[in-house]
């Protein structure tokens, strides 16, 4: 698609479960974004990706936690244990460069319509 | 560290009046702001950028918004509210650089009274 698809779009799961996440940025776009949204909130930056390896985990709560970019495009993240905390909105974004590949940053993300988490 | 306030969560107006979202940012460096907007059940959409250019930056849909040092400052305006602008706005700070991660605020949400 020409957009950034997520899925899934609703996932609801019980406490202790693990859950994946699955991204699949605009075809060509070399980084790649993940953020987390409470109610009420702005989004958070988790960790990103310049093609497949990870630049910045600094935003991972904890190490239940991880993402992976294996071949440079599609991104799946994945929350082990899950808790009631961890609810949220997950969103995905890509760029066509970002830091580090040479040329600043422009900022310019495009998001994905999100990952709705919740857990019982 | 850089952080971003958005001053009001909530702006109503009628149609057809001005808009001002007021965002203020901190920032170590010279940073590069942002507005994005979302609307129901969409994802974040980029309404414009400022990077250290022209201080008045012009957006889509009629939006700008103006970078003022001095005042720490980068204020969303329109002149003129439309129905369609209905929707959740978040100012936005980077430091670039090697950095990979924007900082937003909470939100602002705009409703617009016919």
């Amino acid at each position: 698609g020409a957009g950034v698809s997520q899925s899934p779009r609703y996932k609801v799961t019980k406490r202790g479960q693990d859950v994946a996440l699955r991204c699949d940025p605009i075809s060509g776009h070399v980084s790649l974004y993940w953020y987390r949204q409470a109610l009420g909130q702005g989004p958070e930056f988790l960790t990103y990706f310049n093609y497949e390896a990870q630049q910045d985990k600094s935003g991972l709560p904890n190490d239940r936690f991880s993402a992976e970019r294996p071949e440079g495009s599609i991104s799946t993240l994945t929350i082990q244990r899950t808790e009631q905390r961890d609810s949220a909105m997950y969103r995905c974004a890509s760029s066509l460069v970002g830091p580090g590949q040479g040329v600043p940053s422009t900022g310019e993300l495009f998001f994905g319509e999100g990952s709705r988490l919740t857990v019982l | 560290a850089q952080s971003v306030t958005q001053l009001d969560s909530h702006v109503s107006v009628s149609e057809g009046t001005p808009v001002l979202l007021r965002c203020n940012y901190s920032s170590s460096y010279s940073p590069s702001l942002f507005w994005y907007v979302q609307h129901p059940n969409k994802g974040l959409q980029l309404l414009l950028k400022y990077t250290s250019a022209a201080t008045l930056v012009k957006g889509i849909n009629g939006f700008e918004a103006e970078f003022k040092k001095s005042e720490t400052s980068f204020h969303l305006t329109k002149p003129s509210a439309h129905m369609s602008d209905a929707a959740e706005y978040f100012c936005v700070v980077s430091e670039g650089g090697s950095q990979g991660n924007l900082i937003f605020g909470k939100g602002t949400k705009l409703s617009v009274k016919p």
